[in-house]
């Protein structure tokens, strides 16, 4: 089984400063772990994934995480804040549903709501 | 845009009332995936098809169903609706659902009150 903590369900930087979201998992399998944005009123967006290979994944607008294996953690990170980047952001880690599944789902955190502070 | 099509938008409806929501996946993804969000529970996967045939069930109440269509479009079945059933309902689509590698593009919602 797999499950996720994000830590904070609201964090607010300046516009400029360091954005840092954080992701724990826990799963039973290898990870396969995935950050999404949400934006008021819309659906998730997909921001970066980490299958195999570099452990420092590069996504849109700017973001990246990093997955380390001896913390469980994938935390989300942005060096310079922009106003833009207020929405709520989901960490999810996918595996089977069950053990044996030929399947495979996305197990969301709570998600963390981003506010930007002009 | 994520190429995932959900229709309607918003639904407004009574208790006791039945809803149907409908999903068009991106084109060439076979798998279908149906997504519960409410401020309680968070995002809660609801049931999976793949290329018509259910694949896996998480939390959904027996008051729901869906089914995929030959043309791979999906729809979800609410019934019985009650006021704890008003949520966002978003349906994502992959290209297999049988590789934990396989990403999954979100459709933008439908919002279902529940009066």
């Amino acid at each position: 089984a797999q499950s996720v903590t994000q830590l904070g369900s609201h964090v607010s930087v300046s516009e400029g400063a360091l954005v840092l979201l954080r992701c724990n998992y826990s799963s039973s399998v290898p990870p396969y772990l995935f950050w999404y944005v949400q934006y008021p009123n819309q659906g998730l967006q997909l921001l970066l994934k980490y299958t195999t290979g570099a452990t420092l994944v590069k996504g849109i607008n700017g973001f990246e995480a990093e997955f380390k294996k001896s913390e469980t953690s994938f935390h989300l990170t942005k060096p310079s804040a922009h106003m833009s980047d207020a929405a709520e952001y989901f960490c999810a880690v996918s595996g089977p549903l069950y053990s044996g599944a030929g399947s495979y789902q996305l197990t969301f955190g709570k998600g963390t709501k981003l506010s930007v502070i002009p | 845009d994520s190429g995932v099509t959900q229709t309607p938008k918003h639904l407004i409806t009574a208790t006791g009332q039945r809803v149907t929501l409908r999903c068009s996946p991106r084109s060439g993804d076979l798998s279908v995936y149906w997504y519960q969000q409410s401020l309680d529970q968070g995002l809660q996967f609801l049931i999976q098809y793949y290329n018509g045939e259910e694949r896996a069930k998480g939390n959904i109440l027996e008051r729901f169903s869906a089914q995929q269509f030959p043309d791979l479009h999906s729809e979800l079945n609410l019934s019985s609706l009650e006021l704890g059933d008003s949520a966002l309902y978003f349906c994502a689509s992959s290209v297999t659902g049988a590789s934990s590698t396989d990403t999954q593009y979100f459709g933008p919602g439908t919002r279902l009150t529940v009066l």
